[in-house]
This record gives C-alpha cells, structure tokens and sequence, in this order.
C-alpha cells in the first residue's frame, strides 16, 4: 500500500517567517495530493490539494508544490501569523481506491 | 448547518462494555469513512462506505463494526472495549471517488472516545 513520509514532525518559526513542510511517497500512481490542517482540538480541514498534471499551485499565503519524478510535494506557508499555528497533514491518493494514506503529521508553531 | 456531524462528542466508559458512534452529512455525498486518530496524532483509515457498500476495511479488530442504513450514515459500534480503543473517532464523507480522484473528504468533529 501507499505509504507517505512527513517531515519535520515539529516546526517552530517566528511570526513573518516561512514553513516549508514535506512529504514523499511511495505508490508512483498516486495523482491527488490534499494538505489538511487541525487546529488543536478540531476536525482537520483541507487547504490546499494538487493534481499529479500541475506542478504548483498557490492560493494566497500558502503554496504546494509536487514533484512526481521524485515522488514527493510541499507545503509552504509564507508570512506566517499565530493563527497558523496547527497540525498539518499531507496525504495521498490513487483516487479510483477511495483512499487517503495521511503523513503522520507536523506540528507548526508560530512565535509572535 | 453541520456538513457532517457525529454524537455523542464525547464518550468515557469502562472496558468491556459496547458502544456505538453515530455520524450523519447533509452533503450528499456518496463515500463516508472512519478513522481514528490515537494521542499521536495519526490519522488512520478504519473503514469506508461507498452507497451504503463496504469498500475499505482496514486491519481492525472485529470488535468494530461499521453499519450503514443509508449512505447519508455511518454508524460505528464497538464491542468489548479495550484500553487501547481510547482515541479520537472522525468520521468524513467526500462526493466520490473512483476515476474521478474527486475525493477531497470533509470531517465530523470528532468523538473522543476515553476507556478506563
């Protein structure tokens, strides 16, 4: 099965700065890449998602971007604010299989 | 109003007794899923219900049974809880899946299951 690697587990950036977070995996026929975030104590939700036919996307502050030759994607938050802080979940899917294999997780802090 | 919603939201019981968690969503959608999110935080697939068929089943114990009446819900009962069921229970629906890879999946709030 697919299995997707998440790095860094924990991620501490001052108030203005950039996260980067990132993902490999592992079934080269994957081709939808969704990011979720979950605030503490609340359901994840989806932010941002790509398609294994585009190579970026970008939707204000956060961007991701999919590389398929090396099998791995990234999330990239710019001008972060405390209210980005969150876990953060990449995951991956085949789609026809209806299944979403997550990353284990980065926990974001932002220092103000 | 609540795309998906789940009761109780909270559940303490003791080991050994039988519980069930109910999710409904008001979306329309066709595919709903269980996971269980442990103290670390991952995120894993139970089951999955596609018009009220079983299309995933994880390698999860038999004390867990997924039923769906109709594909507007999906209902968990576990048996015989065990410590080690302590968890939080999402449940989440998404439009389809197959082909079309449209499966951007929207989430309950949560159960916080706690055995003792």
């Amino acid at each position: 099965g697919e299995n997707v690697e998440q790095h860094p587990s924990t991620l501490s950036v001052q108030e203005g700065d950039s996260a980067v977070i990132k993902c490999t995996y592992s079934d080269s026929a994957s081709n939808y890449f969704p990011w979720y975030k979950q605030e503490l104590g609340k359901r994840p939700q989806l932010i941002i998602d790509i398609r294994s036919n585009v190579g970026e996307k970008k939707d204000q502050r956060i961007a991701v971007t999919l590389n398929k030759t090396a099998k791995h994607f990234s999330l990239h938050i710019t001008e972060t604010q405390p209210e980005d802080s969150a876990v953060y979940f990449c995951a991956a899917s085949k789609g026809y299989d209806y299944k979403l294999s997550f990353g284990a997780g980065t926990t974001v802090t932002v220092r103000a | 109003d609540t795309a998906v919603s789940q009761t109780p939201k909270y559940l303490v019981t003791q080991m050994g007794n039988d519980k069930s968690i109910k999710c409904e969503q008001n979306l329309g959608h066709d595919t709903m899923y269980w996971y269980k999110q442990d103290s670390k935080k991952f995120l894993k697939i139970m089951f999955s219900y596609n018009n009220k068929e079983l299309i995933i089943n994880e390698t999860v114990p038999n004390r867990f049974s997924p039923k769906s009446p109709d594909k507007a819900h999906l209902n968990l009962h576990i048996n015989s809880l065990e410590l080690g069921d302590s968890a939080v229970y999402f449940c989440a629906s998404s439009q389809a899946g197959g082909l079309a890879g449209d499966i951007e999946q929207y989430f309950g709030p949560g159960t916080r299951l706690t055995v003792t």
